[in-house]
């Protein structure tokens, strides 16, 4: 039973540049969520799609932040015009009706 | 609103010894889900627990256990005999149960486990 995958697993890029991550779900998940993770820091939500529906975005997910997530399978998030404060870790997570979310390895970006 | 509060931000201890990590929540909901994640060096979440709000009975898992009290908005989770693999941080979550089920942490526990 394959698990969530997420590439790449590290992004260096410098400030100013576009960047765009990808999560495959756990195959027939059909929710499907990004948090951002700082150092000594809980994750913290960014976005909710169930299935091809993006239905929930936090406040911290700026006019820079675009998710999509095409025919509910994978997931992309792309962050343009990147700022050094967008160094984290990106986890995501996928669950089904029963709620339970298992995450991925997570891609840490660090913005020059 | 709600809110998580992991107290202990690092706790050490030597191998065989038991530790409780503690987790407190703050919810106006009266229906919702408790969970815990250990993220290990790797970095990758692992699941470990999920509880409903409306079962307050306690689980054990090996060596693990949790003890969930709705009187005190406590969730906390105990390692029996720990062991140098359970070094790790250790997250306490809270998800309302309503339409995305987005999970709040707190900002976890670092537990070194010393041989």
């Amino acid at each position: 039973d394959t698990g969530v995958s997420q590439d790449p697993r590290h992004k260096i890029t410098k400030r100013g540049q576009n960047v765009t991550f990808r999560c495959d779900p756990i195959s027939e998940h059909n929710r499907l969520y990004w948090y951002r993770q700082t150092l000594g820091q809980g994750p913290e939500f960014l976005t909710y799609f169930q299935n091809e529906a993006q239905l929930e975005k936090s406040r911290l997910l700026s006019d820079r932040f675009s998710a999509e997530r095409p025919k509910g399978s994978f997931s992309t998030l792309e962050i343009q015009r990147t700022e050094q404060g967008d160094s984290a870790m990106y986890l995501c997570a996928s669950s089904s009706w029963d709620n339970t979310q298992y995450f991925g390895p997570g891609t840490r970006l660090t913005v020059l | 609103a709600q809110k998580v509060t992991q107290a202990q931000t690092e706790i050490s201890v030597v191998e065989k010894e038991d530790v409780t990590l503690d987790c407190v929540y703050e919810t106006r909901d009266t229906t919702y889900y408790l969970f815990w994640y250990k993220q290990p060096p790797s970095g990758e979440l692992v699941f470990l627990i999920r509880r409903n709000s409306f079962d307050e009975q306690n689980e054990i898992s090996g060596r693990y256990s949790w003890n969930f009290q709705k009187s005190t908005s406590s969730f906390n989770f105990t390692i029996t005999a720990s062991q140098v693999v359970d070094s790790a941080v250790y997250f306490c979550a809270l998800s309302q149960m309503d339409s995305s089920y987005k999970l709040i942490f707190g900002s976890g526990t670092r537990l070194l486990v010393r041989p």
